[in-house]
């Protein structure tokens, strides 16, 4: 059973570039949930999607937005990058609400370096 | 707002040796709490989900423990090796907030 998949795994970024995150969850799996982690602050919660609509939003300016298509695979996309962005951004997926019934199991991750 | 800690946040042991991470958090409206290692510049492997009505659960040579009440967990490793070697997270998923918050992690070292 393949796992999540994240692409694209490394990518290099100039400030104000845009970039887009594709994530294809395990089969079967309707709920895919990101994450952004930097030394800094750690883990944190960017938003989910389940049945392609975003259930959850974490705080986090307008700049970071998502969607998901009817085949659960899901894309993020960051506007008008800042150097602040450069993170590991993480991709999980589970049968249910994230976290509410089911195990998360994630990517992976594409780090993003924007210079 | 949910809030959560791990102690230690470093922990360097020898090879063989039995240790516990201790994870707390300050909501106890937790519907469930989960324990994850991440190996440098990887992504994270779930080791162990406790839903909020369990109080432990075992893998292996892994044991997880939920005092809900008291907002507190542990994940117990036994016989300590090399290969244990990564950070550890836990998360709880709290219905209120609706998502997922992660601790801080604790960077287990395990020496020849």
């Amino acid at each position: 059973k393949a796992g999540v998949t994240q692409t694209p795994r490394y990518l290099i970024k100039t400030r104000g570039q845009q970039v887009t995150l594709s994530c294809s969850p395990i089969s079967g799996h309707r709920s895919v949930s990101w994450y952004q982690q930097t030394p800094g602050q750690g883990l944190q919660f960017l938003f989910e999607y389940f049945s392609e609509t975003q259930r959850n939003k974490g705080n986090f300016p307008g700049r970071f937005s998502g969607r998901q298509f009817s085949n659960s695979r899901s894309e993020m996309n960051v506007s008008t990058l800042e150097l602040g962005d450069s993170a590991l951004y993480l991709c999980a997926s589970s049968l249910e609400v994230a976290g509410l019934a089911g195990e998360l199991f994630f990517g992976e991750g594409s780090r993003l370096t924007v210079l | 707002k949910q809030e959560v800690t791990q102690i230690p946040a470093a922990l360097s042991v020898p090879e063989g040796e039995n240790l516990v991470l201790n994870c707390s958090f300050t909501d106890s409206a937790i519907y469930n709490l989960q324990w994850f290692r991440q190996d440098p510049g990887k992504g994270l492997t779930s080791l162990l989900l406790i839903q909020s009505s369990q109080r432990e659960q075992t893998s292996g040579r892994l044991n997880a423990s939920l005092d809900k009440s008291s907002g507190r967990s542990t994940l117990y490793i036994a016989a300590s090796q090399p290969g244990d070697s990564a950070t550890y997270l836990c998360a709880v998923y709290t219905g209120t907030a609706s998502k997922l918050t992660f601790g801080t992690g604790t960077r287990l070292q395990v020496t020849l």
